[in-house]
Parts: C-alpha cells; structure tokens; sequence
C-alpha cells in the first residue's frame, strides 16, 4: 500500500489559510498525489491532485515539495464548510487509491 | 459533474442474510468501479476494484466469497454481502472512474449504511 502520515487533527480560525500537511516518503515517480475530504456520513470529495508541479483551483492549491516526498493542501481562507476529514492519497499506476488515516480539520468561528 | 448513487442508503438485516447493494454512474461510463468499507471514526479500506465485464480484483485479506462483486454493465456494480455478521456492520462506500476523463479523478457515492442484527 502507498503511505502517507498526516496529522489526526488541526484547528483553523475562520477565514483564515489552513495548511494541511502530509508526508509521502515512499512516493515513486509515476505516483500522483491526490486530496479528498469527508463529511460525516457521505463519501469523499474531490478537492485537487498533482503530479510535480503546484496545482491551484477553485478549491485549493497544492504545493509539492521538490523531491516530492511531501506535499501540502492550502485552503485560502477556511470556512465553516470546510470543516471536514482530508486524506492525501498516493495513486499508483493501477488506479486504486489506498487511504491514510487523514486530517480531522476544525474551523472555529 | 459526475454523480454516483448508491442504493439503499441505509439497510438492516438479520445475521446469516445477504444483502446487496448498488453503485450507479449517472452520468458518465465507468470500466473500472472501487469498493471501499469504513468503520466508525476510521478511513476508508479498500476492498476492490471491480471491472465491467470481468472478475473483481480483490484485496489482501477480503474474502471474495463473502463479498460477491458483479459489475454487469458500464454504469452499474453491485457488491452483495453474503451471510452477513454483526461485525460486517460498517459504511460501505463505492467510487467510479469516468473512463473518458484524463484525471483519474474517483467519484464517490454517498455510501450504504449497513447494520446486522
């Protein structure tokens, strides 16, 4: 399994950037690098993924480490809805995505 | 954007029964569909990867005849638990690939909510 070692959890005032780290040491160079999160009781959502080169949408940027053995989601500014499970996932050649154990996000009003 | 469903959403059933569930791809083609379960405050495991057409491939660990994967068309998998357990209570979450789409990106559904009693 592909492994990635995120914090269990981490508090962000609202409106304020968030930082989300994860370390993905074992990464190999075909593997991408994606971010989901959850809500209580729903499947995952999409939020951004990445190769090497920093990505941006509307969600998020992603900023890969140059030896791409860690990476880090930026929210802009947090939100109350961004209150959420994030998981950074290693996706390998064969396309199955193998879930740490995630970032538990808290956003205080 | 893509939608997946799941059905039902939530199901009890009675310990020794089988249940299945399905995974639809509303809006898009999907080859390759993935099962994943999730226990109370804990990720999400995958379990396979089922492929239209062909046998599920999965996981170390996941009995294949406990958890039947049939993946008959390009919008549909469905994973049947048979002869449920109590401990096979758990979230079970499926995701699909839209098979034009260059991302790789996996679109999840919303999950099934299985209790045995």
């Amino acid at each position: 399994d592909a492994k990635t070692t995120q914090p269990n959890s981490m508090e962000s005032n609202e409106e304020e950037p968030v930082h989300l780290p994860c370390n993905h040491s074992t990464i190999s160079g075909t593997d991408y690098i994606h971010w989901y999160r959850q809500l209580p009781s729903q499947g995952p959502e999409y939020v951004i993924h990445g190769l090497t080169s920093n990505v941006n949408n509307r969600m998020a940027s992603l900023a890969i480490a140059e030896d791409r053995k860690s990476s880090t989601l930026i929210l802009h500014r947090a939100t109350l809805r961004d209150a959420a499970v994030y998981y950074c996932i290693l996706r390998k050649t064969g396309n199955q995505f193998y879930f740490g154990t995630g970032t538990s996000l808290t956003v205080i009003p | 954007g893509a939608v997946v469903s799941q059905h039902p959403s939530r199901v009890i059933c009675k310990s020794g029964t089988s249940v299945k569930i399905e995974c639809r791809s509303l809006d898009f083609q999907a080859t390759t569909m993935f099962w994943y379960r999730q226990f109370p405050k804990q990720s999400l495991m995958l379990m396979a990867t089922s492929n239209e057409g062909s046998k599920a491939t999965y996981e170390q660990g996941v009995e294949k005849d406990k958890f039947l994967i049939n993946h008959a068309s390009l919008t549909l998998s469905t994973l049947t638990v048979t002869s449920a357990h109590p401990e096979d209570s758990s979230f079970y979450i499926c995701s699909a690939r839209d098979q034009t789409s260059l991302s790789y990106e996996q679109y999840f559904g919303p999950g099934t909510r299985l209790t045995v009693t």
